[in-house]
């Protein structure tokens, strides 16, 4: 497609539950992305992937969180045993190269934990 | 540990004004800089950018200014439109860092 695509566009989860955020990047676009985006606060980075290289996991809050980069497009974000402070509108972006190409971002995936 | 502030949440201006949102940065290490314009339910879209090596880079209504001594940055529109109403980020980089860090935003209302 001609964008970033992030599935669902709202998901609304109990407690306790495993989420699986979907990410589509543009094709050819190397670099993927993962922020989220709490209320009032800034975008938090999550994770990058860049091509074959070993992601860099450095940004995921706690080891509930993983990610994945199948075929170096395709990209899902899961949360296991979600917890109330992990509600937030979680963005994915992707680029040529590296961030300072600027990112093209998708419409993001609005996590509600009740 | 926020790097990046933008310390005014929200700005109101009239319709021909000029809009400056402001953006301040602790870490001397960056050396990149971009701002992103986001409507509701869409994601951020890339606006303009800056690298250090520059105090000024201009495309149409909008200028970005970079003081590297204060580590601030500022985004100018001028004149401002009704449409330019939205979340502003600004974001800022290392050129071997992967990630980017940004602001939390500063909502800009433009009233006609």
């Amino acid at each position: 497609g001609a964008g970033v695509s992030q599935s669902p566009s709202n998901k609304v989860t109990e407690k306790g539950k495993d989420v699986e955020l979907r990410c589509d990047p543009i094709s050819g676009h190397t670099a993927l992305y993962w922020y989220r985006q709490s209320l009032g606060q800034g975008l938090e980075f999550l994770i990058y992937f860049q091509g074959n290289s070993a992601p860099d996991k450095s940004g995921l809050p706690s080891d509930r969180f993983s990610a994945e980069r199948t075929g170096g497009s395709v990209s899902t974000l899961t949360i296991q045993r979600t917890q109330q402070e992990d509600s937030a509108v979680y963005l994915c972006a992707s680029s040529l190269a590296s961030a300072n190409y600027g990112y093209t971002f998708g419409s993001g995936t609005r996590l509600t934990v009740v | 540990d926020q790097q990046v502030k933008q310390n005014s949440p929200s700005l109101s201006v009239q319709e021909g004004r000029i809009s400056i949102l402001n953006c301040d940065y602790t870490n001397s290490m960056f050396d990149y800089f971009l701002w992103y314009k986001k409507y509701p339910a869409e994601g951020p879209t890339f606006l303009i950018s800056i690298s250090s090596i520059k105090d000024k880079n201009e495309d149409g209504r909008f200028t970005v200014f970079l003081n590297k001594s204060a580590k601030h940055l500022s985004l100018h529109i001028v004149p401002s439109q009704p449409g330019d109403s939205a979340v502003y980020f600004c974001a800022a980089s290392d050129y071997n860092n992967n990630d980017m860090r940004f602001g939390a935003g500063t909502r800009l209302t433009v009233k006609p």
